[in-house]
């Protein structure tokens, strides 16, 4: 049974530029998370995906959008890349309605220079 | 006052010894308790879920105290496999489904041999 996948694995971008970061659940799971984690922090809530909608938004400006597929498998897009946005992002699967607990995938390090 | 406080450590501690880990949630309305464990440039992995009753899975014991907005966690008999960040997780229920994690800072864990 695959667990929570990401890809990439590493990224580098230039300042203005615009990425997109890719999540697939693990089996059985609707719910998709995802979070930003910059160095020596705990990661962020950005958003969550749940039935193709965004079920819920952190503190996270407009640059920051998502989008879920009927394959529950989600996409974290971010424009007009800043230095500061430099972290790992990871993406955690769950099962809403059935229970708390979120699984992370092992997170895309993105590097904006 | 940041919503989910931990002393950040290092806690540096002989193998074999005793280490206990706390931290406070400042939200009240928090109705989900966990402790995540997250190894150098890993994602954070589920420790345990931590219930008002206790609960113990092997050489860790997680305990809540709503009253005082405080968890704790209990790391018995350490083993060098323990170093690791832990980091203590809060959460929300809404509208049927499990809303996104609050993570601490997280609580660097270092056992000497």
């Amino acid at each position: 049974d695959a667990g929570v996948t990401q890809s990439p694995t590493h990224l580098i971008k230039t300042r203005g530029q615009q990425v997109t970061l890719r999540c697939s659940p693990k089996s059985g799971h609707d719910t998709v998370s995802w979070y930003q984690q910059a160095l020596g922090q705990g990661p962020q809530f950005i958003f969550q995906y749940y039935e193709e909608e965004e079920r819920q938004r952190g503190n996270f400006p407009d640059r920051f959008s998502g989008h879920q597929f009927p394959n529950y498998s989600s996409e974290l897009n971010v424009n007009a890349l800043l230095l500061g946005d430099s972290a790992l992002y990871l993406c955690a699967s769950s099962s809403l309605g059935q229970g708390y607990e979120q699984y992370f995938g092992p997170g895309t390090r993105l590097t904006v220079t | 006052r940041k919503e989910v406080e931990q002393d950040p450590g290092p806690f540096n501690v002989p193998e074999g010894a005793t280490v206990a880990f706390n931290c406070t949630y400042s939200n009240s309305a928090s109705q989900s308790f966990f402790w995540y464990r997250q190894d150098c440039r890993k994602e954070p992995k589920l420790l345990m879920s931590v219930y008002s009753s206790g609960n113990e899975d092997g050489r860790f014991t997680a305990q809540l105290n709503r009253a005082s907005q405080y968890i704790s966690l209990l790391i018995r008999d350490s083993k060098l496999s323990d170093s690791a960040t832990y980091l203590c997780v809060v959460g929300r229920y809404s509208g049927g489904g499990a809303d996104g994690l609050t993570f601490g800072k997280g609580t660097h864990l270092i056992i000497q041999p």
